[in-house]
């Protein structure tokens, strides 16, 4: 198995721009995640998807960020305008369905680390 | 939200020692899970606790879900140049349409030979 994919790994943009980034979970996994990790906030949850449909966007910042899935095998995160301040490494996880309260592992990708200058 | 206290932040230990890190909570976890990041790639799961009180070890990896489900450990025994890394803790909650993953800010380990 190839593992979760990201894309591109690095991204340089100006203040301003669009920027999307690109993740393929597992095949199989219908629990997707977005996370953003910074060095002053660590790791948070952006967003999660279960079966596509976005179960809680609590952790995205402002309305300058979207995420979709259109479906199982693709999703992508957009922030548009970017700043500067979005500067930060993303990371894409996939699990497999949780039983009840019982964790089921996430298995993150490489991330792409966003530079906006 | 729920918070993690991850101490040390970081740690410069001799090839062969002993590293231990811990995590404590305001809240209450179903689940303690311990990662490590090496530069360029994305977390790593290393144990993963379900019960309070669980002790398990993994190698030279143990780890203890506490008995208050309010905080956890990580030992390495025997340290190696490889085991250089940030270490995570993340505490798990799931249950009333909730499932919550919250990441300690972490422990950057460097090993000297």
């Amino acid at each position: 198995d190839a593992g979760v994919i990201q894309s591109p790994r690095h991204e340089v943009t100006e203040m301003g721009q669009e920027v999307t980034l690109r993740c393929k979970p597992i095949s199989g996994h219908d629990y997707l995640f977005w996370y953003r990790q910074t060095m002053m906030r660590g790791l948070e949850l952006l967003i999660y998807f279960n079966n596509n449909v976005p179960i809680d966007d609590s952790g995205m910042p402002e309305d300058r960020f979207s995420a979709k899935m259109p479906n199982a095998s693709f999703s992508t995160l957009k922030i548009q305008p970017s700043e500067p301040r979005d500067s930060a490494v993303y990371f894409c996880a996939s699990s497999s369905r949780s039983s009840g309260t019982t964790y089921n592992e996430q298995f993150f990708g490489p991330g792409t680390r966003l530079t906006v200058l | 939200g729920q918070q993690l206290n991850q101490s040390p932040q970081s740690m410069f230990i001799q090839e062969g020692e002993d590293v231990s890190m811990n995590c404590t909570s305001s809240s209450i976890f179903n689940t303690w899970l311990w990662y490590k990041q090496e530069p360029g790639e994305g977390p790593v799961l290393l144990i993963a606790l379900y019960k309070a009180g669980e002790l398990t070890s993994n190698g030279r990896l143990t780890a203890q879900f506490g008995i208050t489900r309010k905080d956890s450990f990580l030992n390495i025994s025997a340290s190696i140049p490889s085991d250089v890394g940030i270490y995570f803790c993340a505490g798990f909650y799931s249950g009333a349409g909730s499932y919550q993953l919250t990441f300690g800010k972490g422990t950057k380990l460097s090993v000297i030979p």
